[in-house]
This record gives C-alpha cells, structure tokens and sequence, in this order.
C-alpha cells in the first residue's frame, strides 16, 4: 500500500506569490494533519482535520495559511503573499483514529518550499 | 504549554558503542511519549512509543522508559550501527479536542555512526 505523499517535493517561489501544497493521506485514514519544520528545528503542528472539518487550526501562524480538505482525503494547505520567512518543509501526516492515545502518525516526504 | 527538551547535537560515535539521547517533556496533561527518526533522504518515521508510565517501547535495539516521576524518555541503544546514521525526535501528544493527537517535537538530534 501506498504511504503518504506530497507534491511538490520541492517549490521555489518569489515573495508576495501564492502557493498550493497537497497532500494525498494513506487510504483509509480519517485523521490528517499538517506541520512544519523550519532548518534545525523539530516539526510544529500547523492545522488537524478529522474528515473533511479543521478541528484544530490552533498552529497557523496568521490568516495568510488556509488549508481545506473537502472529500476528507486529499488536502492542499494554501499559503498567500508569501514571505521569505515562511521559507520551511511542510509535513503531512496521516493516522487511523482508532488508534487513540497509540496513534501513529505517518509522514510523508514533505514539501521544501523556499521564497525568494 | 507542552514542550519537549531533547539532548543537543551532533552526537558523533563508533560502531558497537552505547548510545544515549536524553529527552524531557513538560505537558498540561498525561501524555503519550514516541521517538521519531528521520534517516538521509527519507520522511519521519516512529522508531518506538510508550502510552503510561513505566511502559517501555522499543524497536530495532531501540528502548526508552516512560519516566513520569522524571518527566523523561531516554532513548538508548547498547550497540550502534552506521545504519542506525539519522536524525531523532523526541514527540510528545496529549489527546485534546476528541481524537486530536497532534505532536510536540523536540529539536531532533543528529546522530553520526562511524565504522
């Protein structure tokens, strides 16, 4: 069975653009959740959906980070007027919820975006 | 908040030697403690995981006790290998919200295993 996957691996943009990262969950798995990981630094919880609802939006850093899951698979979290500190490798995770306190979350290979 | 203190790299050791990478946690709740490694080239994967106290989770060699009078959870490997070359992180979840399980990552620590 296929893992998680994100696309693009790799995306260079100039400040001020707006950009789409997707993310396609493992088959099955209602829980989905995004992360960051700036140079040097562990991943920083961003947004949770369970289905298709954002449960938990507590980690955008401002209203310029939106993401949406509309079918609850795939998601695309969506990043307008970009800014060079935005610069990072955005994780997606994915997780059966049965699983509870045990979950593990499976990670894709994430998106490095960088803004000029 | 909840937060995650892991030992500072690079940890630099010979194969065969004995390997510890300390973690601390503070969390506003009872966590769940996981150990998360990041080998060159590929995504994080979950090494190893402990649910309640006094559990210990272990995996490839790997074990770390879920201390709650300490707060810790030490990874340790009494023999390394060049493949065990990679980054760890230390996670914490508390369940808020239902059946949010979000992660606290501590920094990560690089760790290099030379023959």
């Amino acid at each position: 069975g296929a893992g998680v996957s994100q696309t693009p691996s790799n995306k260079v943009t100039e400040k001020g653009k707006y950009v789409e990262l997707r993310c396609d969950p493992i088959s099955g798995h209602t829980a989905l959740y995004w992360y960051r990981q700036s140079l040097g630094q562990g991943p920083e919880f961003l947004i949770y959906f369970q289905g298709t609802g954002a449960a938990d939006d507590s980690g955008l850093p401002n209203d310029r980070f939106f993401a949406v899951r509309p079918e609850g698979s795939v998601s695309t979290l969506k990043i307008q007027r970009t800014e060079r500190g935005d610069s990072a490798v955005y994780l997606c995770a994915s997780s059966p919820t049965t699983s509870g306190r045990s979950s593990e979350q499976f990670f894709g290979p994430g998106t490095r975006l960088t803004v000029l | 908040g909840d937060s995650v203190t892991q030992m500072e790299g690079p940890v630099t050791l010979s194969e065969e030697a004995f390997l510890t990478i300390n973690c601390t946690y503070t969390a506003t709740g009872y966590p769940s403690l996981f150990w998360y490694v990041q080998y060159p080239g590929e995504g994080l994967q979950l090494l190893l995981k402990a649910t309640k106290a006094d559990d210990k989770g272990s995996n490839k060699g790997f074990e770390a006790t879920y201390r709650k009078e300490t707060t810790s959870f030490h990874l340790e490997k009494g023999s390394v290998q060049v493949s065990d070359s990679a980054v760890y992180f230390c996670a914490l979840s508390v369940p808020s919200g239902g059946s949010n399980y979000k992660l606290t990552f501590g920094k990560g620590t690089l760790l290099t295993v030379n023959p």
